[in-house]
């Protein structure tokens, strides 16, 4: 069982928006940064989403993080068929003294 | 580039040890940490541990305390994870993970940035 939860799959038509939940407590999520990854099928994950809510260089402002207390959330506009991944969310837990993952979401388009 | 090189995919007897590398490519590991994550078929990613670049020092998850170990040449620039007594449980990518918010101060981070390829390892 993941110490952060995440909703195991989520769907959307294109250029729908979605939104996946990622859900904590006060250990992390409460009070460190979130990370999100997008992992393609057969591939090695790839940074999304830094520091909670920023985006790195090359990635579309389609996707976009946001965190309110123990929970934080990914929110994916304008739907594309290449978004179909799954999606993750990582945050360093202090109780843990380590990073804790969410179980992944799983997005078909 | 910005990047991880790991070593290739290895089959191993179950009891055996295992030694995968990672050699950070357009970067100097000593200004970062380097994670180790696994992936088993099907299953979510699971955190094995982390290493700083600069003086070495490690965190391990306790599900691996016993069984791995951490280390880096940075004369080599490179990272390696050695998990022993290997059993089929242990199937799985291995990836390893440049810490982009390490620094001596603040200590290791979850911003992974950039990942390896992965390292396929077979125990069977």
């Amino acid at each position: 069982q993941s110490v952060l939860t995440q909703p195991p799959s989520a769907s959307g038509t294109p250029g729908q928006r979605v939104t996946i939940s990622c859900s904590g407590s006060s250990s992390n999520i409460g009070r460190k940064n979130v990370y999100w990854y997008q992992q393609l099928p057969g591939t090695a994950p790839k940074l999304l989403i830094y520091r909670s809510n920023e985006r790195p260089s090359g990635v579309p402002d389609r996707f976009s993080g946001s965190k309110s207390g123990t929970s934080a959330s990914l929110a994916i506009s304008g739907l594309r068929s290449e978004d179909e991944a799954d999606y993750f969310c990582v945050v360093w837990d202090d109780s843990l003294s380590g990073p804790v993952f969410g179980g992944g979401t799983k997005l078909s388009v | 580039q910005v990047q991880n090189v790991q070593s290739g995919a290895e089959v191993k007897k179950p009891g055996a040890s295992l030694r995968v590398s990672c050699e950070a490519s357009g970067y100097e590991l000593t200004s970062y940490a380097m994670h180790w994550v696994r992936q088993a078929p099907g299953e979510r990613l699971e955190w094995m541990g982390c290493i700083s670049g600069d003086d070495g020092n490690t965190k391990y998850s306790q599900k691996f305390q016993d069984r791995v170990i951490m280390t880096r040449d940075t004369s080599a620039n490179t990272a390696y994870m050695e998990l022993s007594s290997l059993r089929s449980e242990d199937t799985a990518v291995y990836y390893c993970a440049r810490d982009r918010g390490y620094s001596s101060s603040w200590g290791f981070s979850a911003w992974f940035d950039p990942w390896g390829p992965g390292t396929l390892v077979t125990v069977s």
